[in-house]
């Protein structure tokens, strides 16, 4: 059964420091997600992209967040200067249509120190 | 308000019964609803979608969505201790992409 990828599975970072998060969508998914949920919290839409752009992004995607799927398969997330806020369990999912299913990647857990 | 609201639970059920968990939201634009199972540490895996007023059936699993009252339940029948999760309501206004999710209502199911 097809799946959405995530790399790495875990991520310690100094703060300050810039992370990339990697994504490998479900191949036939025009629509691609990140999602985060930090501990004990509700998970927390960031930002979607589709047709090589953002399509909609919330406020918490300032910034220090960009996305990119720089050789068509890879979707990514970065976070340019990461703060100790920022640790969280990062989600990306994929969509085939809008208003369709999204799946979720196993997920990042992101450590700020 | 919150956008979408569950309660957190844990819901206790025995083994063989059908565990009802609830979901209301406030936004009377959202066209789509789904549900989502996490197991502690991974990821929200997709259990329902629905999006008309009714029932829908999935195996063990069945959605319920009330438009009017902005109500969406998942009944689990004969419920398994592997049922064992948080449960994720989501909901996505027509033609946006995001998800609002609930904070989740954790369900126990005992031998």
């Amino acid at each position: 059964e097809p799946e959405v990828t995530q790399t790495p599975s875990h991520q310690v970072t100094q703060m300050g420091q810039e992370v990339i998060l990697r994504c490998v969508p479900i191949s036939n998914h025009l629509y691609f997600y990140w999602y985060r949920q930090i501990l004990g919290q509700k998970v927390e839409f960031l930002v979607s992209f589709y047709n090589n752009e953002i399509s909609e992004k919330s406020e918490i995607f300032d910034d220090q967040f960009s996305v990119e799927r720089p050789d068509g398969s890879n979707f990514t997330l970065k976070i340019r200067s990461t703060k100790l806020e920022d640790s969280a369990m990062y989600f990306c999912a994929t969509a085939r249509q809008l208003n369709t299913e999204a799946f979720f990647g196993q997920g990042t857990r992101l450590t700020v120190v | 308000q919150k956008e979408v609201e569950q309660n957190s639970g844990p819901l206790s059920v025995p083994e063989g019964a059908i565990a009802s968990l609830n979901c209301t939201y406030s936004d009377r634009g959202s066209q789509s609803f789904f549900w989502y199972r996490q197991y502690s540490g991974k990821s929200p895996e997709l259990i329902m979608s629905i999006y008309s007023n009714g029932d829908k059936e999935d195996g063990r699993f069945t959605a319920q969505l009330n438009k009017a009252s902005q109500y969406v339940s998942l009944l689990i029948r004969d419920s398994q201790p592997s049922d064992s999760a948080t449960y994720l309501c989501a909901v996505k206004r027509e033609n946006t992409d995001k998800l609002i999710f609930g904070t989740g209502t954790r369900l126990q199911v005992f031998p």
